[in-house]
C-alpha cells in the first residue's frame, strides 16, 4: 500500500449536493492525520484535523477509521466555492514533524 | 497569520546557473521546510531544518542544498539548475495545535521555470 493514496477525481457536482473522498495510508502508528485544501494555483491550507473516530466543522465531517486504515471527508450542501483540490496528510516521522501529502483529490461544484 | 513570505515569487532561468530561494518567517519557529509540487507527484519534501544550522534531506533532496544561519530564513538552492527543476516550490513551518498535532502552514509558492 502506498503512504498515501487517493482518488485524483475529478468529482463534478452540483450545487447542494453531498459529496465524500476516501483516501488510504499505509504507517499504522499514525496519529494525525489532516485535510487540507487547495485553490488553483495557491498554497494548500489547513481545512481540518482528524481527530480518533471522526470530528464534524459546519457542512464538513471527517471520519477516521483505523482497522482499515482510511480517513474520509465528506461535504454537505456544496457550495461553488468548494470547488478546489482537497489533499489527504498523514505525518512522517523520520522526518521531524514533515508531513506526507496524497495527489489530491479535485472537486468541481457546479451550478 | 503565520507570516511567511517566499522570494522570489517567480523566476524564469537557464540550465546549469545557480538559483536560490528564500523563505522568511517572523515567529521564531523552529521547524522549517521546502517541498516541491508537480502534477502527478503532489508535494514531495526536499528539505527541512529543526534548527539554526540544523538540517536533514527529504525524500527528492538530490541537486538541491539548503541553509539556515538564522531562525528566520530558509534558503534553498540549486547549484546547477536543469528544467526537471521546474516546480512550484512550497516552504512551510510547523505548528503545533492545542491537541499536540503539528500541522504545516504554508508560504504563497515560489515558481520556478527552467529553460
Amino acid at each position: 500500500r502506498k503512504e498515501v493514496e487517493q482518488d485524483p477525481g475529478p468529482f463534478n457536482v452540483p450545487e447542494g449536493a453531498t459529496v465524500a473522498f476516501n483516501c488510504t495510508y499505509s504507517n499504522s502508528a499514525s496519529q494525525s492525520f489532516f485535510w487540507y485544501r487547495q485553490d488553483c494555483r495557491k498554497e494548500p491550507k489547513l481545512l481540518m484535523s482528524v481527530y480518533s473516530s471522526g470530528n464534524e466543522d459546519g457542512r464538513f465531517t471527517a471520519q477516521l477509521n483505523r482497522a482499515s486504515q482510511y480517513i474520509s471527508l465528506l461535504i454537505r450542501d456544496s457550495k461553488l466555492s468548494d470547488s478546489a483540490t482537497y489533499l489527504c496528510v498523514v505525518p512522517r516521522y523520520q522526518a521531524g514533524t514533515a508531513l506526507i501529502f496524497g495527489k489530491g483529490t479535485t472537486l468541481s461544484v457546479s451550478s | 497569520d503565520a507570516g511567511i513570505t517566499q522570494s522570489p515569487r517567480h523566476k524564469v532561468t537557464e540550465t546549469g546557473t545557480p538559483v536560490t530561494l528564500r523563505c522568511h518567517q517572523t515567529e521564531n519557529h523552529r521547524y522549517m521546510y521546502w517541498y516541491r509540487q508537480d502534477p502527478g507527484h503532489g508535494l514531495r519534501l526536499i528539505h527541512y531544518s529543526y534548527g539554526v544550522k540544523d538540517t536533514d534531506k527529504g525524500e527528492v533532496s538530490d541537486g538541491y542544498s539548503v541553509s539556515r544561519s538564522k531562525t528566520e530564513d530558509f534558503l534553498l538552492t540549486l547549484e546547477s539548475a536543469t528544467s526537471s527543476q521546474t516546480s512550484v516550490y512550497f516552504c512551510a513551518i510547523s505548528e503545533t495545535q492545542g491537541t499536540g498535532a503539528n500541522v504545516l502552514t504554508f508560504g504563497a509558492g515560489s515558481r520556478l521555470t527552467v529553460l
